[in-house]
């Protein structure tokens, strides 16, 4: 089945320890966002992809990169991860950006901060 | 500024009822709307979609309505089971790529 894979599951790092976090995706789509969801809040886009143009939320912190090498594969990393930071972190896809685009979500990756 | 609030946050109703989940949305020049299921630390699964055009979508149990210009929309879950409880979130998407999610109606189905 095409899907939206997140790996891993559940990641634990250190206060200060960098982190990368995985995506990809088995279905071709054009465009793949990363959204930031802290406890019984609603997920926030941090950024996205269109093919290769990446679009930074003017509010995402410096502290937060993403790298998408190829169509398939897109990555997480937080370069100097605070307590503040530990949330789950959601990957999605859409075919492109056009009016009847629906996003598909992966299962998440629950980061906890040390 | 697009804003997107979900009523009531939390529901608890025994199984067999039918009920109706509401979303609000400030902006009414949307593209499409969807609705997402989240259970206790997962993902999110799309459940419908409607675009800006089209008063309703309906899958199964669930019938979605969309009233653009009074900025609403309501998800009915038929009939429900233990099964639908979970977290449903309503989310916008406007001229950009960004979904603007509500905080999500927490739905408990007792047996």
């Amino acid at each position: 089945d095409a899907m939206v894979i997140q790996n891993p599951r559940y990641q634990v790092t250190q206060f200060g320890k960098p982190v990368t976090l995985s995506c990809s995706q088995t279905l071709n789509h054009n465009v793949m966002y990363w959204y930031q969801q802290k406890s019984s809040q609603a997920p926030k886009l941090l950024f996205h992809y269109y093919d290769k143009d990446f679009n930074n939320e003017a509010d995402t912190p410096d502290n937060f990169q993403s790298r998408r090498p190829n169509t398939s594969f897109c990555f997480l990393d937080i370069r100097s991860p605070g307590l503040g930071d530990a949330a789950m972190y959601l990957c999605a896809t859409s075919r492109d950006s056009g009016r009847a685009s629906e996003q598909f979500f992966g299962p998440g990756t629950r980061l906890t901060v040390l | 500024k697009q804003e997107v609030t979900q009523i009531p946050a939390a529901l608890s109703v025994p199984e067999g009822e039918n009920l109706v989940l509401n979303c609000s949305f400030t902006d009414s020049a949307i593209y499409n709307l969807q609705w997402f299921r989240q259970d206790p630390g997962k993902g999110l699964t799309s459940l419908l979609l409607i675009q800006s055009s089209q008063r309703e979508q309906t899958s199964g149990r669930l019938n979605a309505s969309l009233d653009k210009s009074s900025g609403r929309s309501t998800l009915y879950i038929a009939a429900s089971q233990p099964g639908d409880s979970a977290t449903y979130l309503c989310a916008v998407r406007r001229d950009t790529d960004k979904l603007i999610f509500g905080t999500g109606t927490r739905l408990q189905v007792f047996p």
